[in-house]
């Protein structure tokens, strides 16, 4: 099975900062991994797919890149509306899919 | 616009069986896999299971292989689960999702609550 190590489970930061979180899959999944955003009480937003595509809709602070296993989600200039649980998932495989164990951004 | 409904949810009790619904619309149905994803209180997200468009291929994590039952009907826009045996440990959010050829899950239902306990 592939597993997916998000790191840092829990990030502190302002208004302004810039934001990095870190995925790391245990075997090479190519560039199949999405990012998603979820806020309390609701269903997950996708942010990301294909490492660093963005989906339609989403503000362009958000980045994705990396591929094999190493993967990186930055948001450029955080905003209040960004203050959430960031998770990754890999999908190199319709027969099993992972997802990281999240990140949440608090407010500093 | 595209959108998924789940509905099914409930409060179970252990041993007990459930089966949640997802109806979809703004797409085409039928040209697209399908994803059940869970999450538990206050944790992290568990893909469950992907069904192709067509029915044909079904996989499950296998914490719920031989308990749990994906199908569709593309007739009727809907995808199902079919929860048996159920333990504590289902206790979850319960979401389907439109799986993207490239993206993956791409639109998520609003999640429908299963609660298993005694």
């Amino acid at each position: 099975d592939i597993q997916m190590t998000q790191s840092p489970s829990t990030l502190s930061a302002s208004v302004g900062d810039r934001v990095t979180i870190t995925c790391r899959a245990s075997q090479s999944i190519k560039t199949w991994l999405a990012w998603y955003q979820q806020k309390p009480g609701k269903a997950p937003n996708l942010l990301i797919y294909k490492a660093s595509s963005l989906q339609i809709g989403v503000p362009s602070r958000f980045s994705g890149s990396g591929g094999e296993t190493e993967f990186t989600l930055t948001i450029s200039c955080l905003q209040p509306d960004d203050f959430a649980t960031y998770y990754c998932q890999q999908y190199s495989s319709y027969s099993l899919s992972t997802f990281g164990q999240g990140t949440k951004v608090e407010i500093k | 616009e595209v959108q998924l409904v789940e509905s099914g949810g409930g409060l179970v009790q252990p041993g007990g069986s459930l089966r949640l619904s997802c109806v979809a619309s703004g797409f085409t149905f039928g040209d697209f896999y399908m994803t059940w994803v869970r999450q538990a209180p206050g944790k992290g997200l568990e893909w469950v299971a992907n069904i192709k468009a067509d029915g044909s291929e079904i996989y499950y994590v296998d914490s719920v292989k031989g308990r749990f039952t994906v199908s569709r009907d593309n007739a009727h826009n809907s995808l199902y689960l079919q929860m048996k045996y159920m333990g504590v440990d289902d206790t979850a959010v319960y979401y389907c999702a439109k799986y993207g050829p490239t993206t993956g899950p791409d639109v998520w239902g609003q999640g429908t609550t299963v609660t298993v306990s005694s």
